[in-house]
């Protein structure tokens, strides 16, 4: 257990229709990250935030938006939904932002869109 | 697009047998290599950071090595058991991702038969 939790585990919706994820990081971590696992490819990483603010960005698409809490749990917003949005999404948390550290990965929230 | 390269795509061993993977990463703007052991249905799980040249690791029965210089690192399981039984992923992380976000490979799916 890495002490990482999301919610829900399983989502099932249609197309069209938006899902709120959410990721509660481990105690004392600053840093949230959010990677997306869709067939046949790598973890791909979609947004990050650090103690609230927004710090980098990767191939997260419009139709998604992601944010921070004052109490660090994050939560990711995706609208507008279409069927390859079915896809396994991972939260993950580090103390920092460091070079070296360690990024300590939830169960992932698997979507399917239908 | 940067990519990280692991090989093989899969891999069969006998219960005993001892083991290695290969994962290749791009070796400019090097930040840290990471590996982790992710079993279906579970949270990857951290093994190891590897951020200089060099860098030996080592948990039990599983080591890996890093190097920079030619963009490899190695991950190695000596006696593989029947619960070493996951996929294996590498990541990486780089200086011109405005952040310390993971590139993953897409993985080793190591079976270790008994």
């Amino acid at each position: 257990d890495s002490g990482v939790t999301q919610t829900p585990k399983h989502l099932i919706t249609a197309t069209g229709q938006r899902v709120t994820l959410r990721c509660s990081p481990r105690s004392g971590d600053l840093s949230v990250y959010w990677y997306q696992q869709s067939l046949d490819q790598g973890l791909q990483f979609l947004i990050q935030y650090y103690n609230g603010e927004e710090r980098a960005k990767g191939n997260i698409l419009e139709r998604f938006s992601a944010q921070q809490f004052p109490d660090l749990h994050s939560e990711l917003n995706l609208s507008s939904l279409e069927l390859g949005d079915s896809a396994l999404y991972f939260c993950a948390s580090s103390v920092y932002q460091g070079r070296g550290e360690t990024q300590y990965f939830g169960p992932g929230t698997r979507l399917l869109v239908l | 697009i940067l990519n990280v390269e692991q090989s093989p795509q899969s891999l069969h061993v006998q219960e005993g047998d001892s083991t290695n993977f290969t994962c290749s990463f791009p070796s400019s703007n090097f930040y840290a290599l990471h590996w982790y052991r992710w079993e279906t249905a579970k949270s990857p799980e951290a093994l190891f950071v590897m951020t200089l040249n060099g860098d030996e690791k080592k948990k039990g029965r599983i080591s890996a090595t890093l190097n920079t210089k030619e963009g490899y690192s190695y991950l190695y399981i000596k006696g593989s058991q029947p619960e070493d039984s996951a996929t294996y992923l590498c990541a990486f992380s780089y200086s011109g991702a405005g952040s310390y976000q993971l590139t993953f490979g897409k993985g080793t799916k190591l079976s270790v038969i008994p």
